[in-house]
């Protein structure tokens, strides 16, 4: 079946450090892949996306790479900041059905200390 | 900026209680969905809505649910006999296309007691 899993968490950093959190998939067609942020207190926001292989999604200093080869989009960002204290959760989409429901990972916790 | 809202924030309820989880998706939506994240696990996909009528729903989907869209606004979710393992948070969110960005209210937690 159609499946995302993504590392547990809490992942706890220092402000500045770099960040990794690792999402593969698994897809019967040819999903579009998404990450998605939840602040406390908040509903889920797109934090970025990109819809084919090798295509690069990036936004407020994260990004993410669609390997096709490894089934694989992990986030990442350079320096992060306090204000990146959030739940991150990985996300695909088929196209089957026509209706683009999405299916989530379990979401990973991240903590930034300054 | 327009938001999709969510009410009540959190809903306490008895078991074999009905309620109605409700919605505004944002005002130019077309498409719309409800997710729910039991506490600890993932993210599931309950039902999607457009032009009035259910277009997919999941498994967990079963008759104790419905969606309605009552007034052009809001848009409903009812658990008719509630269970303690609907005990989650809700999620409602839109989108302005088949393929557009889904936009997710705050959801609401829902305790069934």
């Amino acid at each position: 079946g159609n499946s995302v899993t993504q590392m547990e968490g809490p992942v706890t950093l220092s402000e500045e450090a770099f960040l990794t959190i690792n999402c593969t998939y698994t897809a019967t067609g040819y999903p579009s892949l998404f990450w998605y942020v939840q602040y406390p207190g908040e509903g889920l926001q797109l934090l970025l996306k990109a819809t084919k292989a090798d295509d690069k999604g990036s936004n407020k200093g994260f990004e993410a790479t669609y390997r096709k080869e490894t089934t694989s989009f992990h986030l990442e960002k350079g320096s992060v900041q306090v204000s990146d204290s959030a739940v991150y959760f990985c996300a695909l989409s088929l196209k089957d059905g026509g209706y683009n429901k999405l299916i989530f990972g379990a979401g990973t916790r991240l903590a930034v200390h300054p | 900026e327009p938001e999709v809202t969510q009410t009540p924030s959190h809903q306490v309820t008895q078991m074999g209680q009905e309620v109605i989880l409700r919605c505004v998706p944002i005002s130019n939506h077309l498409y719309f969905y409800w997710y729910r994240q039991i506490l600890g696990q993932k993210v599931e996909f309950l039902v999607s809505f457009y032009n009035n009528e259910i277009s997919e729903k999941s498994e967990i989907f079963d008759d104790q649910f419905s969606v309605e869209r009552p007034d052009g606004s809001n848009f409903t979710l009812k658990i008719r006999s509630t269970k303690l393992e609907d005990s989650a948070m809700y999620f409602c969110a839109s989108s302005a296309g088949r393929t557009n960005e889904q936009f997710f209210g705050p959801g609401t937690r829902l305790t069934v007691l």
